[in-house]
């Protein structure tokens, strides 16, 4: 069946440094792809989406592009900063219904 | 924009307590969530709507009931709270995008059971 793996956390970085989050995935046919933020004591937000093969999505300078190749796709972001930490979901929509598949989660700490 | 809210964000019940955890939407979407989230864990899907008074169970409905009697509003129901509910709740509504279903979360609830 249908399902995502994410990169196991923490993830802890210094400020300023590149990061990059993976995340593959299995599906059948060609879904859309999405990033999700949670920020301490929040609930989720979207942060990016791709909804087609080569497509990247981006947002508060976070890329993330859609390659069918190798089924991935990677979160990436050239210079972290403090206000970046959180908690990073990966997630495929199901073909069938509403529901998306979730990856665990990465929890990323950015040290000033 | 979105809004998702939910009834309490940090709500401390006793053992054997009936608990009720409101979610409300302001964008009329059709379909909304229950999920609960433990570290380690991630998300796990309790209960979805897709509409009025239709529900599906996920991944683990046991010890929930969820109702939906109007379309913005969908309810997550524990008949009687035990510890191991413990946990943080999240309730979600989700539209269509370009042909797939995109999710908006509430701020969640964060549950202690005594």
């Amino acid at each position: 069946g249908d399902s995502v793996t994410q990169m196991e956390g923490p993830v802890t970085l210094s400020e300023e440094a590149c990061l990059t989050i993976n995340c593959t995935y299995t599906a059948t046919g060609y879904p859309s792809l999405f990033w999700y933020v949670q920020y301490p004591g929040e609930g989720l937000q979207l942060l990016l989406k791709a909804t087609k093969a080569d497509d990247k999505g981006s947002n508060k300078g976070f890329e993330a592009t859609y390659r069918k190749e190798t089924t991935s796709f990677h979160l990436e972001k050239g210079s972290v900063q403090v206000s970046d930490s959180a908690v990073y979901f990966c997630a495929l929509p199901l073909d069938s219904n509403y529901q998306l598949i979730w990856g665990a989660g990465t929890k990323l700490i950015i040290k000033p | 924009d979105v809004k998702v809210t939910q009834s309490s964000r940090y709500l401390v019940k006793r053992t054997g307590e009936k608990v009720f955890l409101e979610c409300v939407q302001d964008m009329d979407h059709e379909n909304m969530f229950w999920y609960r989230q433990d570290p380690g864990l991630g998300l796990r899907l309790i209960y979805f709507s897709y509409d009025v008074k239709m529900k599906e169970k996920g991944d683990i409905p046991e010890g929930y009931s969820v109702s939906r009697e109007k379309k913005e509003r969908f309810s997550l129901i524990l008949e009687s709270a035990s510890t191991n509910q413990t946990s943080m709740y999240l309730c979600a509504s989700s539209v269509r995008v370009q042909g797939r279903y995109e999710q908006y979360f509430g701020p969640g609830t964060r549950l202690t059971v005594t």
